[in-house]
């Protein structure tokens, strides 16, 4: 089976910086994306990594070791348009994603 | 612009009934899902097809089966409605290749009473 944890809530403040983490153990990997999803719409993409590393796309950046079966999903300046659901998925094969609960995050002003 | 649509966003339906949700996409990919989305659980994949006529099982097909005939389109089939099967459907498409990402549809809530 497949196994990836993420934390079910996060709140803070608009401006500020926040940091989703996402641990896997999974059968394969063959990469690991993070998708945000607003309440009642339906899941975005947002970023891929497969190679160790930092990868940034303006606001958000996210961060991969296969190491450690780990990645993060950075999000700075937060708007209040960033309160959302943010799911992290890995590729366990060539076709499919195998998706953690989700984290949602609360901007307050 | 990826399209991908949904035949209905809200469908009530009562226990027994055959189900049939739609899925359409515009982008000529050869990969299709469905997956539910629950509370707590997450998006699980119910089946996927790589190509016309092919369908593969995910991680919980029991009480559903699928169809594709057409490329663009891919359809979920609830044989026989039961509660346990109210939820959040959502379809994706995507190219075949492991560094594509998948695109969602808006999804289907379905309730059954």
């Amino acid at each position: 089976g497949q196994n990836i944890d993420q934390p079910t809530e996060m709140t803070a403040t608009e401006g500020a910086i926040v940091q989703i983490n996402c641990t896997y153990q999974t059968s394969g990997f063959n990469g690991l994306f993070w998708y945000q999803q607003h309440a009642g719409e339906a899941p975005t993409f947002l970023s891929y990594n497969v190679l160790d590393g930092l990868e940034e796309k303006g606001r958000f950046s996210s961060f991969l070791s296969r190491s450690k079966g780990y990645s993060y999903l950075l999000l700075k300046e937060l708007q209040m348009k960033d309160s959302a659901s943010y799911l992290c998925a890995v590729k366990v094969d060539d076709y499919k994603l195998s998706f953690g609960a989700g984290t949602t995050v609360t901007v307050r002003a | 612009d990826v399209k991908v649509t949904q035949s209905s966003r809200y469908l009530v339906k009562r226990t027994g009934e055959k189900v049939f949700l739609e899925c359409v996409q515009d982008m000529d990919h050869e990969n299709m899902f469905w997956y539910r989305q629950d509370p707590g659980l997450g998006l699980r994949l119910i089946y996927f097809s790589y190509d016309v006529k092919m369908k593969e099982k995910g991680d919980i097909p029991e009480g559903y089966s699928v169809s594709r005939e057409k490329k663009e389109r891919f359809s979920l089939i609830l044989e026989s409605a039961s509660t346990n099967q109210t939820s959040m459907y959502l379809c994706a498409s995507s190219f075949v290749g492991a560094v594509y990402e998948q695109y969602f549809g808006p999804g289907t809530r379905l309730t059954v009473t």
